[in-house]
């Protein structure tokens, strides 16, 4: 099993610029998320899909959409990147059945936007 | 709103030196506290899940606690692999999103 998988790996945008990152797992979880990290801030929630079919807002929704494709694959798009989304993405998933809550992370997305 | 605290921000500590990293947390209903491990450039390893306080759980040099207010993360003789940043999220019962800490660096010099 490869996990949950993110493409590309690293990413320079012009302010303005569209980009869409990709997720995939092969765990067969049912809930996936897309997460931010910067300096200082720690870990924040962007979007969720708590099962196919369905996504929700999470702490910092601003400048992006998320669309689940299917079980397996959840994307982030930025529309028109700004410099402060100039940041390190992980998409991560989760069983989401108690006691199996537990979320497992992709590798990272680092995306700078100048 | 779901606070979590992690103290200290940084840690140094000599191989064999065993200390705790502390998970202070405000949650209206505990689901689950979870420790993670990440190291630089790499996404988040899980380690270990806690429910109810007084639950323990242990994997090779570190013991995790958790009482109604906060998790300790206990290390144990510690070995220079161990330094990671080491992070502590929550869980509300009524969903499945994590709320994070900002994480304790660990350094563990030789």
């Amino acid at each position: 099993n490869a996990g949950v998988t993110q493409t590309p790996k690293f990413q320079v945008l012009k302010t303005g610029q569209s980009m869409t990152l990709q997720c995939a797992q092969d765990m067969n979880h049912n809930s996936m998320y897309w997460y931010r990290q910067d300096p200082g801030m720690g870990l924040r929630l962007i979007y969720y899909s708590a099962s196919e079919g369905t996504t929700d807002k999470g702490e910092v929704p601003n400048g992006y959409n998320v669309s689940r494709l299917n079980k397996r694959e959840f994307s982030l798009r930025l529309e028109s990147a700004a410099p402060s989304q100039t940041s390190v993405y992980f998409c991560a998933s989760s069983l989401y059945r108690p006691p199996y809550n537990e979320q497992f992370f992709g590798p990272g997305t680092r995306l700078t936007v100048l | 709103e779901d606070q979590v605290t992690q103290s200290p921000e940084a840690l140094r500590l000599q191989e064999g030196e065993s200390s705790s990293l502390n998970c202070s947390y405000t949650v209206s209903g505990l689901r689950g506290l979870f420790w993670y491990r990440q190291d630089p450039g790499k996404g988040p390893e899980f380690l270990f899940t806690l429910y109810s306080a007084g639950e323990e759980k242990e994997k090779e040099r570190l013991k995790a606690t958790l009482t109604k207010k906060e998790s300790f993360l206990h290390i144990t003789a510690p070995k220079p692999e161990d330094s990671a940043t080491y992070l502590c999220a929550v869980q509300e019962t009524s969903g499945s999103r994590l709320t994070f800490g900002e994480g304790t660096q660990l350094t563990v010099n030789p």
